[in-house]
């Protein structure tokens, strides 16, 4: 298993800004994700966060809005730009293997006025 | 593609009663099954998985769930709620990309 943790575990922003979401795993994983979790709702892929190259985006999601980083197999980050408040949402990273089991951390709980 | 559907977005019981959440997948290969909990402003939380072998499989806290192929369900249970199981649960099934169920919030009443 992994253990996956994320800085901040919530915010509130003004929107216009942008808010850069770290996130860590304690051991070297094949494949980090990042999902949104509107409130009350289920989990939505944002993107798969590939080493050293640019991610993989779901449909609906773009680079300009979420640009996501992943320098090292243990470590990557997820920007949210120019935040309105429909981007308010629960964000959840993941990191595993594509089929088989992902591991979740304990989420940042963003709240844009 | 696959997809996942639960049925049920509110289920109640009481404490010590039967938990069954329902959950059916669509997959055109042989799928990954899992079942995850969310307890409140927390992660997703891995309960048990199907990969292949035994359909029957047992999870944390108690819980199991059996794949069967050919209803293409994969419902959770466990024989004697806790006022601690209360909780969101994700079924999600994978052929590639992880796809999540819209979640059954759990009610245990005492």
């Amino acid at each position: 298993s992994a253990v996956i943790s994320q800085k901040p575990s919530r915010d509130i922003c003004q929107r216009g800004t942008s808010l850069t979401i770290q996130c860590q795993v304690d051991s070297q994983v094949t494949m980090m994700f990042w999902y949104r979790q509107q409130p009350g709702q289920s989990l939505t892929l944002i993107a798969t966060a590939n080493q050293g190259s640019e991610a993989t985006y779901e449909s609906g999601f773009v680079i300009d809005k979420f640009p996501i980083s992943r320098p090292n197999l243990t470590f990557s980050t997820l920007t949210v730009s120019n935040m309105s408040p429909e981007d308010s949402s629960i964000y959840l990273c993941s990191g595993g293997t594509r089929q088989e089991t992902q591991y979740f951390g304990p989420g940042t709980r963003l709240l844009v006025l | 593609a696959q997809s996942v559907t639960q049925l049920g977005s509110h289920v109640s019981v009481s404490e010590g009663a039967l938990v069954l959440l329902r959950c059916n997948y669509s997959s055109s290969v042989p799928p990954y099954l899992f079942w995850y909990v969310q307890y409140p402003n927390q992660g997703l939380q891995l309960l048990l998985k199907y990969t292949t072998g035994a359909t029957l499989v047992k999870g944390i806290n108690g819980f199991e769930a059996e794949f069967k192929k050919s209803e293409t369900s994969f419902h959770l249970t466990k024989p004697s709620a806790h006022m601690s199981d209360a909780a969101e649960y994700f079924c999600a099934v994978s052929e590639g990309d992880m796809r999540f169920g819209a979640g059954t919030r759990l009610t245990v009443k005492p």
